[in-house]
């Protein structure tokens, strides 16, 4: 099956820095990368995803770029604000399969 | 994105008893799906709930400790039988979206067994 290794598991960043979390994964049939935000005492929140037919995809101030040659992806946080601490994470699935296989997640804290 | 809510959003139980966790979409699914997380971990697929036939579980999870119903295509639920203190986690319900491969969450069940 899928395994998604997630790093770092944790990062502190000053506002206004950037933040890069990055994920690699095994399966190579994988072809749909996305990413949640956790904030504490709620579910998880889809905040941006990638398709295996595009290299990077941006939303303001998040992007997420993909090599699937060397099956990795990462997601970029530009200029960090205090409401953007929260858990991160990855995941992967095939476009075939409802399932999604989480990484293990990243704290992010962002220092005013 | 579907509006997702569970009930109870957070439970202290006594070891042994049993737990119903509800799960309601505002719209109409075809598969729901039922997540662990453990305290400080990711997230791991217990089962998937398909409306009109048995829930498939994934390995390592077992109907008779999560027992799942799936009335009608916006409604579902998650039972956590006879709980231990290994059981204290989040369960959360999810549902893909138009795309059918994006996954949205509602905001959990905290778990407490004691």
């Amino acid at each position: 099956g899928e395994n998604v290794e997630q790093h770092p598991s944790t990062l502190s960043v000053q506002e206004g820095d950037s933040a890069v979390i990055k994920c690699t994964y095994s399966d190579s049939a994988s072809n749909y990368f996305p990413w949640y935000k956790q904030e504490l005492g709620k579910g998880p929140q889809l905040i941006i995803d990638i398709r295996s037919n595009v290299g990077e995809k941006k939303d303001q101030r998040i992007a997420v770029t993909l090599n699937k040659t060397a099956k990795h992806f990462s997601l970029h946080i530009t200029e960090t604000q205090p409401e953007d601490s929260a858990v991160y994470f990855c995941a992967a699935s095939d476009t075939g399969s409802y399932q999604l296989t989480f990484g293990k997640g990243t704290k992010l804290s962002v220092i005013p | 994105s579907a509006v997702i809510s569970q009930k109870p959003s957070r439970d202290i139980c006594q070891r042994g008893t049993s737990l119903t966790i509800q799960c309601q979409v505002d719209s109409q699914v075809t598969m729901m799906f039922w997540y662990r997380q453990q305290p400080g971990q990711s997230l791991t697929l217990i089962a998937t709930a398909n409306q009109g036939s048995e829930a498939t579980y994934e390995s390592g999870f077992v109907i008779d400790k999560f027992p799942i119903s799936r009335p009608n295509l916006t409604f579902s639920t998650l039972t956590v039988s006879n709980m231990s203190p290994e059981d204290s986690s989040i369960y959360l319900c999810s549902v893909p979206g138009q795309m059918n491969t994006e996954a949205f969450f509602g905001q959990g069940t905290r778990l407490t067994v004691v």
